[in-house]
């Protein structure tokens, strides 16, 4: 089955190290998206994708990048890690049909110490 | 601009009561409008949507009715399960200048006692 996944599920980091958080579908979706959860701000937008070579910054892009050089993934690199950005992150992907339905995978918990 | 606004939570209600999780929003154009919901532990999974006004979506026995008169897309079920203890949350899709966004709400917890 068709499935998107995250790796890895929870992770611990120091403050300043870089990080990557990896996305993967296997729906062969143009469209994916990164978004941060947090406690009284439901899922924020942080980086999206149209296709490969596209990315494109969301709401709370600071401190986050993205690169698309596949279909199937797109990988979040925290450059510097701060404890702001200590949070449960969430990739999703869609077809980008009206209306998009997007297909969430199961979320990377990041603690940043 | 966009944004969706969702009742307050967290709700707990006991099991076979009747559920309304209310959802409003501010669109500048003609939006589709979801209701995801997230169990523990796991990611948000589509329960069910409408993509026009006087639509009403339906999924595992919850209901929602597009309202354009009102702005709002409340979520209902007649008699819940513990089992629809879960983070429910409202979101709107817009198409603007070819690109989709999908906009959420902060979520409703809800729990169900037996």
């Amino acid at each position: 089955d068709a499935e998107i996944t995250q790796s890895p599920r929870h992770k611990i980091t120091e403050t300043g190290r870089q990080v990557t958080l990896a996305c993967h579908q296997t729906w062969n979706h143009n469209n994916m998206f990164w978004y941060r959860q947090d406690l009284g701000h439901g899922l924020r937008l942080i980086h999206y994708s149209y296709g490969v070579q596209d990315t494109n910054k969301g709401e709370v892009s600071d401190g986050y990048s993205v690169s698309r050089s596949n279909t199937e993934d797109l990988p979040l690199t925290l450059e510097s890690a701060a404890s702001s950005q200590t949070s449960v992150y969430f990739c999703a992907s869609s077809r980008g049909l009206v209306p998009d339905t997007q297909y969430f995978g199961p979320g990377t918990r990041l603690t940043v110490l | 601009g966009n944004s969706v606004t969702q009742m307050e939570g967290p709700v707990t209600l006991s099991e076979e009561a009747f559920l309304t999780i209310n959802c409003t929003y501010t669109a500048t154009g003609y939006p589709s409008l979801f209701w995801y919901v997230q169990y523990p532990g796991e990611g948000l999974q589509l329960l069910l949507k409408a993509t026009k006004a006087d639509d009403k979506g339906s999924n595992k026995g919850f209901e929602a009715t597009y309202r354009k008169e009102t702005t709002s897309f409340h979520l209902e079920k007649g008699s819940v399960q513990v089992s629809d203890s879960a983070v429910y949350f409202c979101a709107l899709n817009l198409e603007i200048q070819g690109a989709q966004k999908l906009v959420f709400g902060q979520g409703t917890r809800l729990t169900i006692n037996p």
